[in-house]
């Protein structure tokens, strides 16, 4: 049973183009959303989070929505940039320590 | 300072082997967890670490799977009699105190069962 789903396995754009990452939870209990980006051979680095009081969340170019009543956030990227091109996992955690991850999604930008 | 370490980076090991992979926290960080990523796959919880308490084995796929953190700083995840569906990457967090606390990863080991 998967309790985070990220229905898109890769994504493509263009060097200053928005990047959009998708991600849907089922678990209604879940009250803090984080996006982690991976590149090849190394662990995940913390990227955003937003806790479940809030609908979005903004650091720099990176923005997360999340949105209670559809179980969906979405991560924005804009501009991309070519460093941007890795693994991005959304993780969710029901105020435990552990958290549940997607699948993830790969994300390439061109230049 | 230095992050979240993880010995050794890869293991190949025969099937019914055991084997221990290694994990030292981030100094002062109080929780600790186990995750893992097969192949294609995302992260999967295994087990968490918080300050004295008893830990949350509740991922733990078998009884094969077991681990422990001595003087609530290194780790050490221990996989008895080893099998092929046990190939995966192993990586171990660290956060400062563990609700909510951002987790800082390793670099993760990589075990192949042959």
């Amino acid at each position: 049973d998967q309790q985070v789903k990220q229905n898109s396995p890769s994504l493509s754009v263009q060097e200053g183009r928005i990047s959009i990452l998708n991600c849907d939870y089922t678990n209604s209990m879940f009250d803090y959303f984080l996006w982690y980006k991976k590149y090849p051979a190394e662990g995940p680095t913390f990227l955003i989070s937003i806790s479940s009081i809030k609908d979005k969340n903004e650091d720099g170019r990176f923005t997360v929505f999340l949105n209670k009543s559809a179980k969906h956030l979405s991560l924005h990227i804009v501009p991309s940039q070519p460093g941007d091109s890795a693994v991005y996992f959304c993780a969710a955690s029901e105020n435990t320590g552990k958290l549940i991850f997607g699948q993830g999604t790969t994300l390439q930008v061109k230049p | 300072g230095a992050g979240v370490s993880q010995s050794p980076s890869n293991k190949v090991t025969e099937k019914g082997k055991d084997v221990e992979l290694r994990c030292d926290p981030i100094s002062g960080h109080t929780a600790l967890y186990w995750y893992r990523q097969s192949l294609g796959q995302g992260l999967e919880f295994l087990i968490y670490f918080q300050g004295n308490s008893a830990p949350d084995k509740s991922g733990l796929p078998s009884d094969r799977f077991s681990a422990e953190r001595t003087g609530g700083s290194v780790s050490t995840l221990t996989i008895q009699r080893t099998q092929q569906e046990d190939s995966a990457v192993y990586l171990c967090a660290s956060s400062l105190t563990g609700l909510g606390d951002t987790q800082y990863f390793g670099p993760g080991t990589r075990l192949t069962v042959l």
